[in-house]
């Protein structure tokens, strides 16, 4: 069975500040591609940042980066310099290769306080 | 482009009603999917598409129906709403070969 978890419901950051979200994750599939997803009050899901499992260089898209433990299943997101639009819910995903189903995590709902 | 859109945003039955949930998209993708939402409970795939003419079933397909009328839309439908049916829609798409999904606005379905 694949399964993802978010082990935290609900987090708060200063603006500014760095926060780190966690995922872990379970497969048995060699080769697949991470995911995190933000949901913000518009409820749009819009993508943040993607890793594929074979590489072992973590993904960057400017103030969010990825920590990619694949011997660990692990996926953590880190918000770096966090301002009031990061407030979200985020979601954790991957989909197995091959193959077309996504499977999310329970969200972690991210605060950013002024 | 409009990306994927979904008809229509906000609906409220009643126990009983039936009502199909309309997904379109315009980018060519293969692969579509419908999703629901609820609180606590993340993203858990109803159905999917994984090319024109195929669906098969994912997580929570009972109570539930698809079609895939063509390329571009994917339409999900409840024969006989229930109040377990209340929640938020989410149709999205992917480009066969690739691995990122599109999602629609959401539809949010409430089922008195």
């Amino acid at each position: 069975a694949q399964t993802v978890t978010q082990s935290q419901p609900e987090m708060s950051v200063q603006e500014a500040e760095t926060v780190t979200l966690s995922c872990t994750y379970d497969t048995s599939e060699n080769n697949y591609y991470l995911f995190w997803y933000k949901q913000p009050p518009s409820r749009q899901m819009i993508l943040v940042i993607r890793q594929e499992a074979y590489k072992q260089q973590n993904a960057t898209e400017n103030r969010f980066s990825v920590n990619f433990q694949k011997a660990a299943k692990s996926f953590s997101l880190k918000i770096s310099d966090s301002q009031l639009g990061d407030t979200a819910m985020y979601f954790c995903a991957f989909i197995p290769r091959p193959g077309n189903q996504f499977y999310f995590g329970t969200g972690t709902s991210l605060t950013v306080i002024p | 482009n409009a990306g994927v859109t979904q008809t229509p945003k906000f609906q409220v039955l009643k126990t009983g009603q039936s009502m199909t949930l309309q997904c379109a998209q315009d980018m060519n993708h293969n692969s579509m999917y419908w999703y629901r939402q609820d609180p606590g409970m993340g993203l858990r795939l109803i159905y999917y598409s994984a090319s024109e003419g195929t669906t098969d079933k994912g997580e929570v397909p009972n109570g539930y129906n698809v079609s895939r009328l063509n390329k571009r839309e994917f339409s999900l439908r409840l024969e006989s709403a229930a109040p377990s049916q209340t929640s938020v829609y989410f149709c999205a798409s992917k480009l066969g070969g690739t691995d990122t999904q599109y999602f629609g606005p959401g539809t949010r379905l409430t089922v008195l």
